[in-house]
C-alpha cells in the first residue's frame, strides 16, 4: 500500500521555537508538496519540489522554507514560529493526482 | 490565473436523499485536470476521481457521479442516496498541467439520519 507519512500527527511549539515537519513517501514520486489548511481558508501551497534539491515557493511561502536532501523526504521548517502559523498541514506527492499524508496538527503558544 | 470556487460553504441533506456539490473553475490553459477529493472526520484527503479537460464524458462510480462542462466551466458531484458515511468535506481542484493543484474552499456535507 503506498503511504506518504507524516511524523507527527500533533505538535505543540512554543512561539520563537525552529519547527521541522517531516514527510517521507514511499511512492518514488519527483514531486513533493507541502500545503497548509484553515478553516474557510482550504488548501494553501506553501512550497513544492519536483526534484532533489530542488523547491519552489508556492502560493503562501513567507516565515517558511523546506528541505529536499533525499528524493523520498521532504521537511517543512518554520524558522520562528508564531502563533500565526497555527494550522493543520498537508503534505503530498505524486502528478496528476496526489496521495496525502494525515496531516500535522501544528499549534504555536 | 487559475481559479476553483465552490459556492457551498455547507450542505445538509436527509440520509437518502440527492446531493450535488457544485464547482466553477478558472483557467487560460487548454489542457489542465480537474479534481475531487473527500476529507472525513479522521482529517485524511481521499483522491475520488480526476478528469482531463479533453474528456467530457460524465463518469459514474457507484452512488457518485461527476458532471463535467467545459461549456459553464463546472465539474459537478452528485451523491444519489446519500449516507450518514457520506460526511465529510469535499474539495474540488485544478492542475494546469504543471502538477501544482490549486483548490477551492471545500463545502462541508452534513448527512442527517
Amino acid at each position: 500500500d503506498v503511504k506518504v507519512t507524516q511524523s507527527s500527527r500533533y505538535l505543540v511549539k512554543r512561539t520563537g521555537e525552529k519547527v521541522f515537519l517531516e514527510c517521507v513517501q514511499d511512492m518514488d514520486h519527483e514531486n513533493m508538496f507541502w500545503y497548509r489548511q484553515d478553516p474557510g481558508l482550504g488548501l494553501r501551497l506553501i512550497y513544492f519540489s519536483y526534484d532533489v534539491k530542488m523547491k519552489e515557493k508556492g502560493d503562501i511561502p513567507e516565515g517558511y522554507s523546506v528541505s529536499r536532501e533525499k528524493k523520498e523526504r521532504f521537511s517543512l521548517i518554520l524558522e520562528s514560529a508564531s502563533t500565526n502559523q497555527t494550522s493543520m498541514y498537508l503534505c503530498a506527492s505524486g502528478a496528476r493526482g496526489y496521495t496525502f499524508g494525515s496531516g500535522t496538527r501544528l499549534t504555536v503558544v | 490565473a487559475q481559479k476553483v470556487t465552490q459556492a457551498q460553504t455547507e450542505i445538509s441533506v436527509v440520509e437518502k436523499e440527492d446531493v450535488t456539490l457544485d464547482c466553477v473553475y478558472e483557467t487560460r490553459d487548454t489542457t489542465y485536470y480537474l479534481f475531487w477529493y473527500k476529507q472525513p472526520p479522521s482529517g485524511e484527503l481521499v483522491f475520488l476521481i480526476r478528469r482531463n479537460s479533453f474528456d467530457e464524458q460524465n463518469e459514474i462510480s457507484g452512488r457518485y457521479s461527476w458532471n463535467f462542462q467545459k461549456s459553464t466551466s463546472s465539474f459537478n458531484f452528485t451523491i444519489t442516496a446519500s449516507q450518514v458515511v457520506d460526511s465529510a468535506v469535499y474539495f474540488c481542484a485544478l492542475s494546469e498541467g504543471d502538477d501544482k493543484i490549486i483548490f477551492g474552499k471545500g463545502t462541508r456535507l452534513h448527512i442527517l439520519p
